[in-house]
């Protein structure tokens, strides 16, 4: 059984400080997605990450993939109150049927 | 371009009742994805959809179905409502070639069964 696991769960943080958000998978996929929920609100996709090393970034985000250690990180840079959501990593549950799982999420909260 | 259409976006229903959520797409995608978000958690997917006529269960389908008549509509149906459908069901799609991209969700339709 795929298992899609995301560590923290929770995580309060102040205005310009840096942290990281981790995804473990217990089976080999080599695609990783991200999305931002927002409360209330529908998924918006973040990053595609198609292959070993992939890195990708957008603003003060930065999502990289290492499929051998089965590890996604998603890295925040001096964080901003509009960073404040929920973020989800998602998996292939077998790798080319686009059928993801999903992780519980990291639910985000940036204090000014 | 209205991408992924969800009806309703809010319902209550009484245990036992039946309904159907639905959802449509115009941008010709040939996946689409029923999922569910219960309250504080991930998403667990309910059924899947390859293209037209094509269905297949997720990791949580007991209690529903679904059919897909044509390319652009995938409705959920609940038979027998249960207080742990309570949830909120998000509707998504994506297209093969381009599934690499990513789903393109509805905006979701909040259900409380009591």
């Amino acid at each position: 059984e795929l298992k899609v696991e995301q560590n923290p769960l929770f995580l309060s943080m102040q205005e310009g400080k840096n942290y990281t958000i981790y995804c473990n998978y217990s089976t080999t996929s080599d695609r990783l997605y991200w999305y931002r929920q927002d409360p209330g609100k529908s998924l918006e996709s973040l990053f595609v990450l198609l292959s070993n090393g992939a890195v990708k970034q957008e603003g003060r985000l930065m999502a990289s993939l290492d499929t051998k250690a089965r590890l996604s990180t998603l890295h925040i840079t001096a964080a901003v109150h509009d960073l404040s959501a929920t973020y989800f990593c998602a998996v292939d549950l077998t790798s080319g049927t686009y059928k993801y799982i999903f992780g519980t999420g990291t639910r985000l909260k940036v204090l000014a | 371009n209205a991408g992924v259409t969800q009806t309703p976006k809010f319902r209550i229903l009484k245990i036992g009742q039946s309904m159907t959520l639905q959802c449509t797409q115009d941008m010709n995608h040939n996946y689409m994805y029923w999922y569910r978000q219960d309250p504080g958690m991930g998403l667990k997917l309910i059924y899947y959809s390859v293209g037209a006529g094509i269905t297949d269960k997720g990791e949580v389908p007991n209690g529903y179905n679904v059919s897909r008549s044509t390319t652009e509509d995938f409705p959920l149906r609940l038979e027998l409502a249960a207080p742990s459908q309570t949830s909120v069901y998000f509707c998504a799609s994506s297209f093969l070639l381009d599934g690499f991209y990513g789903y393109t969700f509805g905006s979701g339709t909040r259900l409380t069964v009591v």
